[in-house]
């Protein structure tokens, strides 16, 4: 079975600073990992996906996940957050047939002037 | 290239009452999948359809229930409505290219339903 744990379900940073938003994920397979972001009021849109062929994936807004299977994470990094960032993020993992995904329980990030 | 079609947008519906919502993938996507998403239960799968036919289902009682028609646009159904079904009802399509997992599935922006 594919789930993934999202650490922190609030993050506040100052604007520039480093932004970190943890996931782990189980899988019994190799996993495929995403990123997507929730604006208010707005549906996902896509961030970045893993799907083996590198470890550190970059996405769009200059994020990027480094896939660490030791660690069982795909943790979600951007090196200066902006006023714009600010939204919820969800880590999830593709099912193993279908287009069945497991959803964190998501990360709201707060950027602070 | 337009994105996934979510329609009505919002809508408030009484207990009892049955909602149909309509969900139309991107042009050349013949799988649509639904999620629920509230507040407690986060981001939750409800089914699957691909080329008209349901691939997967999640864990939801039978009020539930969808369809796909062969231009591959999507409807689902809840009948019987209770108070807990209020969520923001999100489609997702995908092109299914490899038939296995690792397709993205691209969101529509929700269908708010509002059970009063």
């Amino acid at each position: 079975a594919q789930s993934v744990t999202q650490l922190g379900s609030h993050v506040s940073v100052s604007e520039g600073a480093l932004v970190l938003l943890r996931c782990n994920y189980s899988s019994s397979v190799p996993p495929y990992l995403f990123w997507y972001v929730q604006y208010p009021n707005q549906g996902l849109q896509l961030l970045l996906k893993y799907t083996s062929a590198a470890t550190l994936v970059k996405g769009i807004n200059g994020f990027e996940a480094e896939f660490k299977k030791s660690e069982t994470s795909f943790h979600l990094t951007k090196p200066s957050a902006h006023m714009s960032d600010a939204a919820e993020y969800f880590c999830a993992v593709s099912g193993s047939a279908g287009n069945q995904f497991y959803f964190g329980t998501g990360t709201s990030l707060t950027v602070i002037p | 290239k337009a994105g996934v079609t979510q329609t009505p947008r919002y809508l408030i519906k009484t207990r009892g009452q049955q909602v149909t919502l309509s969900c139309s993938p991107i042009s050349g996507h013949r799988s649509v999948s639904w999620y629920q998403q509230t507040p407690g239960q986060g981001l939750q799968f409800l089914f699957e359809y691909f080329s008209e036919t349901q691939r997967n289902k999640g864990n939801f009682p039978g009020r539930f229930s969808g369809r796909q028609f062969s231009n591959s646009r999507s409807e689902m159904n809840v009948s019987t409505l209770e108070l807990g079904d209020s969520a923001l009802y999100l489609c997702a399509s995908s092109s299914y290219l490899s038939g296995g997992p690792g397709n993205t599935i691209y969101f529509g922006e929700g269908s708010w339903l509002t059970v009063v």
